[in-house]
């Protein structure tokens, strides 16, 4: 079974802090995702990665960056949190064939004071 | 740009009542259909996947289908049981990329 893993279920973090959210799958997949889930906004996508070192912005990537230096790990990093940023982060992962669902990991709940 | 809702936003039912969540979305060209199942705090877990080529899927109690042409899937879950009471949200993968599109979900409850 495909394990997703986030490092963190609870964080609580200060405004300007530097925050590291770490992701890991065991599938060997290519494809890795950071969404956040908000109430009424559902799951926006943040950024994404087809590989290692590549990334792409998603949707709302602003005050985000992301690391992709091994394939098996993804990294979210707030530059300098802000309280807007409080919200569930959730990683997911996919090996892009047609055939391979999204497997997601248990989720971040950030909050930033 | 895909769109992709899901109605009704929230069901209550009694236990063993069979029950269908409806999902539509705007761009027929889809890669594949994925329906998710959401509990409070947690994670998604993926449960039934449709490709863009097949018309359903079925996993015990779950059945999805997929209408590519008029943008509609189902998901049919047969038998409720208070333990289905969660959030099921579909999400829509299309042709021209990794990205996913989510539904706002449909919360469930189920009555014992």
């Amino acid at each position: 079974d495909v394990k997703v893993t986030q490092s963190s279920r609870y964080l609580v973090k200060r405004t300007g802090e530097k925050v590291f959210l770490e992701c890991v799958q065991d599938m060997d997949h290519e494809n890795m995702f950071w969404y956040r889930q908000d109430p009424g906004l559902g799951l926006r996508l943040i950024y994404f990665s087809y590989d290692v070192k590549m990334k792409e912005k998603g949707d709302i990537p602003e005050g985000y960056s992301v690391s992709r230096e091994k394939k098996e790990r993804f990294s979210l990093i707030l530059e300098s949190a802000s309280t807007n940023q409080t919200s569930m982060y959730l990683c997911a992962s996919t090996s892009g064939t047609g055939f391979s669902p999204l497997h997601f990991g248990n989720g971040t709940r950030l909050t930033v004071t | 740009k895909q769109e992709v809702t899901q109605i009704p936003a929230a069901l209550s039912v009694p236990e063993g009542e069979n029950l269908v969540l409806n999902c539509s979305f705007t761009d027929s060209a889809i890669y594949n259909l994925q329906w998710f199942r959401q509990d409070p705090g947690k994670g998604l877990t993926s449960l039934l996947l449709i490709q863009s080529s097949q018309r359903e899927q079925t996993s015990g109690r779950l059945n999805a289908s997929l209408d590519k042409s008029s943008g509609r899937s189902t998901l049919y879950i047969a038998a409720s049981q208070p333990g289905d009471s969660a959030t099921y949200l579909c999400a829509v993968r299309g042709t021209g990329g990794f990205k996913t599109i989510f539904g706002a979900g449909t919360r469930l409850f189920v009555k014992a």
